[in-house]
């Protein structure tokens, strides 16, 4: 079946360090792919996404690039605020049929001053 | 508003008891979807509404759990016979077809 797997955190970063948060997914077919983000307090929304292999999303300094020979999404900022601090999701969706996300398990990112 | 509404915020209940969760989706939006969020576990897919066709149902949990979607727009989340394992937060998200997914602040339930 379609799962992601992303790291685990949590994970801790000091003020403008570099930022990676893997992903890597199993699907049938090319999914579209998605990092979705869950601030203290608010609710999930969507940072960025990518459809097709190669594809770079970005968004707010983030970004990530559909790997299809490595099935992976990885997240990356080259440097981190305060404000970053957040719950990372990995998701993907499947062309066709039932077009439901499947995500990761998040990943929560401490940044500190 | 203009977001995906969700009530009530939080729901308290004894084990046993039933429990129904509302979701206003985004007006027009054909596509709305409830998922669980538990700690630790991150965001399990419950069920999927698309326009008229018949719902994905593959991610409820048991028989206990139904939900519908009245006039193509509100959807009820009902949880019979509530158990322990059944505290998260449920969370409802619309979309149009082909664009983003937009998420309510979630219900968060908790079985006493």
């Amino acid at each position: 079946g379609n799962s992601v797997t992303q790291m685990e955190g949590p994970v801790t970063l000091s003020e403008e360090a570099f930022l990676t948060i893997n992903c890597t997914y199993t699907a049938t077919g090319y999914p579209s792919l998605f990092w979705y983000v869950q601030y203290p307090g608010e609710g999930l929304q969507l940072l960025l996404k990518a459809t097709k292999a190669d594809d770079k999303g970005s968004n707010k300094g983030f970004e990530a690039t559909y790997r299809k020979e490595t099935t992976s999404f990885h997240l990356e900022k080259g440097s981190v605020q305060v404000s970053d601090s957040a719950v990372y999701f990995c998701a993907l969706r499947t062309q066709g049929g039932s077009e439901k996300l499947v995500f990761g398990k998040g990943t929560k990112l401490t940044v500190n001053p | 508003g203009a977001g995906v509404s969700q009530s009530p915020s939080n729901k308290v209940t004894e084990k046993g008891k039933d429990v129904e969760l509302r979701c206003d989706p985004i007006s027009g939006h054909t596509a709305l979807y409830w998922y669980r969020q538990s700690l630790g576990q991150g965001l399990e897919f419950l069920i999927y509404f698309q326009g008229n066709s018949a719902p994905d149902k593959s991610g409820l949990p048991s028989d206990r759990f139904s939900a519908e979607r009245t006039g193509g727009s509100v959807s009820t989340l009902t949880i019979q016979r509530t158990q322990q394992e059944d505290s998260a937060v449920y969370l409802c998200a619309s979309r149009f077809v082909g664009e983003k997914l937009f998420f309510g602040s979630g219900t968060q339930l908790s079985v006493l």
